[in-house]
């Protein structure tokens, strides 16, 4: 166990609707990064939040958006979903501002299924 | 903009034998590589990392060498076992925001074959 918790682990949903990940880092945890794993594309950086506020930028969608709470918790929304969003999603959770100090641990994975 | 390339994409090996997944980057900047291994409808765990100021890094079985004029990484696995079958990532830090993120190569499917 990573300490990295995801919620769902598997969503089903249709074409056009709206949904919310979630991701609760290891405690003491400051930044969250948001991967999309597909089948062709391996792992794809989305986004990274540190303490609270977005830090840097990847292949994200304009549909897609995440915010970091308070209590350091991340959820990543995907709207107006089309069947390529299908794919697993990971949070990945550091101490630092970046990986290239302390190691990312990943979190079990959401597999999004866009019907 | 910023890319990390592996090969190969799948690998095939009898057990005992070695096994080596090389990676490509193209951010000068990088210098924090780590390999992840991904067994099948599991997370990515960091099985070895190396750093810009380090050649060569050994864990048991398992070796990463840096070749930072090449720009390019590669793993080593020794005397495969059949648990070693897996997916596995290579990744280099990159600059993203003020700290850095990792990009991804697109996977190694390493099978073992007993």
């Amino acid at each position: 166990d990573s300490g990295v918790t995801q919620t769902p682990k598997h969503l089903i949903t249709a074409t056009g609707q709206r949904v919310t990940l979630r991701c609760s880092p290891r405690s003491g945890d400051l930044s969250v990064y948001w991967y999309q794993q597909s089948l062709d594309q391996g792992l794809q950086f989305l986004i990274q939040y540190y303490n609270g506020e977005e830090r840097a930028k990847g292949n994200i969608l304009e549909r897609f958006s995440a915010q970091q709470f308070p209590d350091l918790h991340s959820e990543l929304n995907l709207s107006s979903l089309e069947l390529g969003d299908s794919a697993l999603y990971f949070c990945a959770s550091s101490v630092g501002g970046g990986v290239t100090n302390t190691e990312a641990f990943f979190g079990q994975g959401t597999r999004l299924t866009v019907v | 903009g910023e890319n990390v390339e592996q090969h190969p994409s799948t690998l095939s090996v009898q057990e005992g034998d070695s096994a080596v997944i090389k990676c490509t980057y193209s951010d000068s900047a990088s210098n924090y590589f780590p390999w992840y291994k991904q067994e099948l409808g599991k997370r990515p765990q960091l099985i070895i990392d190396i750093r810009s100021n380090v050649g060569e890094k050994k864990d048991q079985r398992i070796a990463v060498t840096l070749n930072k004029t090449a720009k390019h990484f590669s793993l080593h696995i020794t005397e495969t076992q059949p648990e070693d079958s897996a997916v596995y990532f290579c990744a280099a830090s990159i600059r993203g925001g003020s700290q850095g993120n990792l990009i991804f190569g697109k996977g190694t499917k390493l099978s073992v074959k007993p």
